[in-house]
């Protein structure tokens, strides 16, 4: 299974732009990378998934770069209300199934 | 469309007392899961189920057991509570479309605490 490691927390200001990389240096051929998000006393949410280049969609944009150890979810002029926890994961696509494994996630803070 | 529904959202049990948590998803998919989250810790698998009549065991499965009833409804059951189990408990459903990696929607969590 690939691990991945993210920051454990990190703060930002409203307006901003903010970039939280995960390492996956063991990732497989065949795994995709994708992002949750979760507020407290919440299930986590799914954010964006992707498996290289770049991926957007209207919440989010995921970079991965052509060696795929890394990923980068930049999550573009951020509110009080994006202040969550986001997890990165990385898993096959044969249906991942039992390998669906949520680190610590990175607390983001934005602060008004 | 509910999505996830679990069941209750809120437990007291006494150590030795047993219970099942209840989740039901109306999104057919084909593949359930539930995992445990304690502060700080991030979100551990307890056990999954691929499809309608298999199990698996994930990171911590000791002291759970469950069922897959059918294609909507996966049970999470605990035998002989003990303190180490309260802790937030959530569901959550698979949906692959075949080409990309699993998404996973999850229920609102059941919140139990082991006395």
């Amino acid at each position: 299974l690939a691990k991945t490691t993210q920051p454990i927390s990190m703060d930002s200001y409203e307006g901003q732009e903010v970039n939280i990389t995960c390492s996956h240096n063991n990732i497989a051929t065949n795994d995709y990378i994708t992002w949750y998000q979760q507020f407290p006393s919440q299930g986590p949410r799914f954010i964006i998934q992707g498996y290289k280049t770049k991926v957007t969609n209207e919440v989010a944009s995921l970079f991965i770069p052509a060696d795929r150890k890394s990923s980068t979810l930049s999550l573009p002029r951020v509110s009080l209300s994006d202040t969550a926890v986001y997890y990165c994961l990385v898993g096959d696509y044969g249906g991942s199934q039992g390998n669906l494994i949520f680190g610590k996630g990175t607390k983001l803070s934005v602060k008004p | 469309n509910a999505g996830v529904t679990q069941t209750p959202k809120f437990q007291v049990l006494k150590t030795g007392q047993s219970m099942t948590l209840q989740c039901a998803q109306d999104m057919n998919h084909n593949s359930m899961y539930w995992y445990r989250q304690d502060p700080g810790m991030g979100l551990r698998l307890i056990y999954y189920s691929a499809s309608e009549g298999t199990t698996d065991k994930g990171e911590v499965p000791n002291g759970y057991n469950v069922s897959r009833l059918n294609k909507r409804e996966f049970s999470l059951r605990l035998e002989s509570a003990a303190p180490s189990q309260t802790s937030v408990y959530f569901c959550a459903s698979g949906a692959y479309d075949g080409t990309t990696n699993e998404k996973l929607f999850f229920g609102s969590g059941t919140q139990l605490s082991v006395l």
